[in-house]
């Protein structure tokens, strides 16, 4: 089945420093990849569709410059969060859709510490 | 906007209980998608309804679509301490759209 690598599994880094995560589809390609936020005890926030070659396009109130996204291949996108805040601490998730259907795969997800 | 609310928020049972996990959507569902959640962790698909009265079942796991209702029920027979975890329902947006909304979750404490 399709499968969704997403590294690091945790990551700490201090404020003002920026930290990627990647979000890899194994054994398929994803055009389109999708990265969500989850704060502690809520459900997932979609933050902003990645289009492999084109602009990512962000949700309302989501910051373009903070959280960078790029989808160079079709195989690949990373979230780049710059200049990092405590309040950026969070659960991130990544997923790819495979094929025409709407099934989509999910990441392991990111737990980011800003400390 | 499509909201998907799910009840209950939370739920504790005894070993060997059945439960139903329900999940409303604001608006004409077109799809529904069932995951479970471990603490700190990923998605995990369990399975998804297309058409209205579609049922599914994936070992003591049973799941529902109402498209009348814009409902979908998760039901598990005799819970066991493996099924504890968080659970979404997702659902696309509208209808052929690559964006996905979730569930406000669910989470199930089996206790042994």
């Amino acid at each position: 089945g399709a499968v969704v690598s997403q590294h690091p599994s945790w990551v700490i880094c201090k404020s003002g420093t920026s930290v990627k995560i990647e979000c890899r589809s194994l054994d398929f390609q994803a055009t389109t990849m999708f990265w969500y936020r989850q704060f502690p005890k809520q459900s997932l926030m979609l933050m902003a569709t990645s289009n492999e070659g084109s602009k990512a396009t962000y949700e309302q109130g989501v910051e373009k410059d903070k959280f960078l996204i790029n989808h160079a291949s079709l195989t690949l996108s990373t979230l780049t969060v710059t200049s990092a805040h405590p309040e950026d601490s969070s659960f991130y998730i990544c997923s790819a859709r495979q094929g025409s259907t709407y099934g989509y795969t999910f990441g392991s997800g990111t737990r980011l510490t800003v400390v | 906007s499509q909201e998907l609310e799910q009840s209950p928020q939370s739920l504790i049972v005894q070993e060997g209980k059945n439960l139903t996990i329900n999940c409303t959507s604001s608006k004409t569902l077109y799809g529904l998608y069932w995951y479970k959640q471990k603490y700190g962790e990923g998605l995990i698909f369990l399975m998804m309804l297309q058409k209205g009265g579609e049922e599914k079942s994936h070992e003591k796991i049973t799941a529902k679509l109402d498209e009348k209702k814009q409902q979908s029920s998760l039901h598990i027979t005799a819970s066991q301490p493996s099924h504890a975890g968080i659970y979404l329902c997702g659902a696309p947006a509208t209808s052929g759209t690559y964006k996905y909304i979730f569930g406000t979750g669910t989470r199930l404490k089996v206790l042994a």
